[in-house]
């Protein structure tokens, strides 16, 4: 059962563009979700975050929103940057912390010059 | 602080021998977590502890696992009779206690049962 789902393994973007990463989850009891980046052979480093009394959490170049009645959040990137290119999760939690967190199977963005 | 580190970084082992890793968090955390990632897959929750308690167990830490953290500082996560299903990156990460608050996860170590 999983419980966090990206539905889009990979994701292409142009340098400078949008890049807008999705997830849905199933789990109504779920109240944290928070977005990790993670390169090769090292482990996912933490990026951004938002409680579900919020809608909308922004820090820098990235912007999460989530939309508890559809069950989706998305991470948004403005401008993307070649830097950018990694793998990216998503993860929930219903214990208001960051214990037991649930994680997405990831989309791996490629940002092109 | 460097952040939470992981020793060792890669491990090969033969089928049916025990392996032990060690993760030391950030000095300041007193949550410490244990993950498990196969290939394609993200992150799995095995066990968390709160200083030296450990307070949860996932169905997937079968018998075979065991993790401790004896003085709430660092912690091992031991492997015994390992089988080459336990092949993967077990991750460690650490956190405050209070509030939404995230984790902040090391390097990993990557276990390869041959």
């Amino acid at each position: 059962d999983q419980q966090v789902k990206q539905n889009s393994p990979s994701l292409s973007v142009q340098e400078g563009r949008i890049s807008i990463l999705n997830c849905d989850y199933t789990n109504s009891m779920f109240d944290y979700f928070l977005w990790y980046k993670k390169y090769p052979a090292e482990g996912p480093t933490f990026l951004i975050s938002i409680s579900s009394i919020k809608d909308k959490n922004e820090d820098g170049r990235f912007t999460v929103f989530l939309n508890k009645s559809a069950k989706h959040l998305s991470l948004h990137i403005v401008p993307s940057q070649p830097g950018d290119s990694a793998v990216y999760f998503c993860a929930a939690s219903d214990v208001g912390g960051a214990q037991k967190l649930v994680f997405g199977q990831g989309t791996r963005l490629t940002i092109n010059p | 602080d460097t952040g939470v580190s992981q020793d060792p970084r890669h491990k090969i082992t033969k089928r049916g021998q025990n392996v032990t890793f060690r993760c030391d968090p950030i000095s300041e955390h007193n949550r410490l977590y244990w993950y498990r990632q196969t290939l394609g897959q993200g992150p799995e929750f095995l066990t968390y502890f709160q200083n030296e308690a450990q307070l949860e167990k996932s169905r997937l830490l079968s018998d075979r696992f065991s993790a401790e953290r004896p003085k709430g500082s660092f912690s091992t996560l031991e492997i015994q009779c390992t089988e080459q299903g336990d092949s993967a990156m077990y991750l460690c990460a650490s956190s405050l206690e209070v509030g939404y608050t995230e984790a902040f996860f090391g390097q990993g170590t990557r276990l390869t049962v041959v």
